[in-house]
């Protein structure tokens, strides 16, 4: 089955500096790699989400890429705020939403 | 919409008892996924259900556990016998029958066995 490695676990960045946050993924059939924002006590909430087809895609300050060849995908936050301290999860699928395998999480922590 | 909604939000069970989780997807969805959150840990997944159907429970303990998804009514997980290990935050999510879509995950239900 799938298997998803998440790093790192905890990542602390000043206000205003750039996060990024890096699976990979050992499933070659994989084609969905979604990104969830989950705060404390609260449910996952997509953020992003990238298909086999696209290398790279970009919403506001949050960005995904997606390296097939290396079977590893990452998530970028720029001119980070102190709103986008949570847990991040990445995940892999072999079809969209379909059984999703997620990475341990990333809690990151942004200091004003 | 009202989104995917999971009661009771919190549930307290001694070891022994059984626990229900309900989950009402969002209106249109007929697809249901079930997944545990063990404590500071990633979700897992359960089982995939449509109207009726299990699609796929590979995530499913083989003892205990059983799900279902009613033509009428809200997807059901049942958990007999609970044991301490059990505690944990179960998530459901829905999707759109058709459709290459992601899922709606709801708020979840905190079940602690004491």
């Amino acid at each position: 089955g799938e298997n998803v490695e998440q790093h790192p676990s905890t990542l602390s960045v000043q206000e205003g500096d750039s996060a990024v946050i890096k699976c990979t993924y050992s499933d070659s059939a994989s084609n969905y790699f979604p990104w969830y924002k989950q705060e404390l006590g609260k449910r996952p909430q997509l953020i992003i989400d990238i298909r086999s087809n696209v290398g790279e895609k970009k919403d506001q300050r949050i960005a995904v890429t997606l390296n097939k060849t290396a079977k590893h995908f990452s998530l970028h936050i720029t001119e980070t705020q102190p709103e986008d301290s949570a847990v991040y999860f990445c995940a892999a699928s072999r079809s969209s939403a379909r059984q999703l395998t997620f990475g341990s999480g990333t809690q990151l922590t942004v200091l004003p | 919409n009202a989104g995917v909604m999971q009661n009771p939000r919190h549930l307290v069970r001694r070891r022994g008892q059984e626990a229900r989780l309900r989950c009402s997807p969002m209106k249109g969805h007929s697809h249901v996924y079930w997944y545990r959150q063990l404590p500071e840990e990633g979700l897992k997944f359960m089982v995939y259900l449509q109207k009726e159907n299990i699609i796929d429970e590979s995530g499913m303990p083989k003892e205990r556990f059983s799900a279902e998804f009613p033509k009428e009514g809200p997807s059901i997980l049942r958990i007999q016998q609970v044991v301490r290990g059990d505690s944990a935050a179960y998530f459901c999510a829905s999707s759109p029958s058709s459709g290459d879509t992601e899922a709606f995950f709801g708020q979840g239900t905190r079940l602690t066995v004491v």
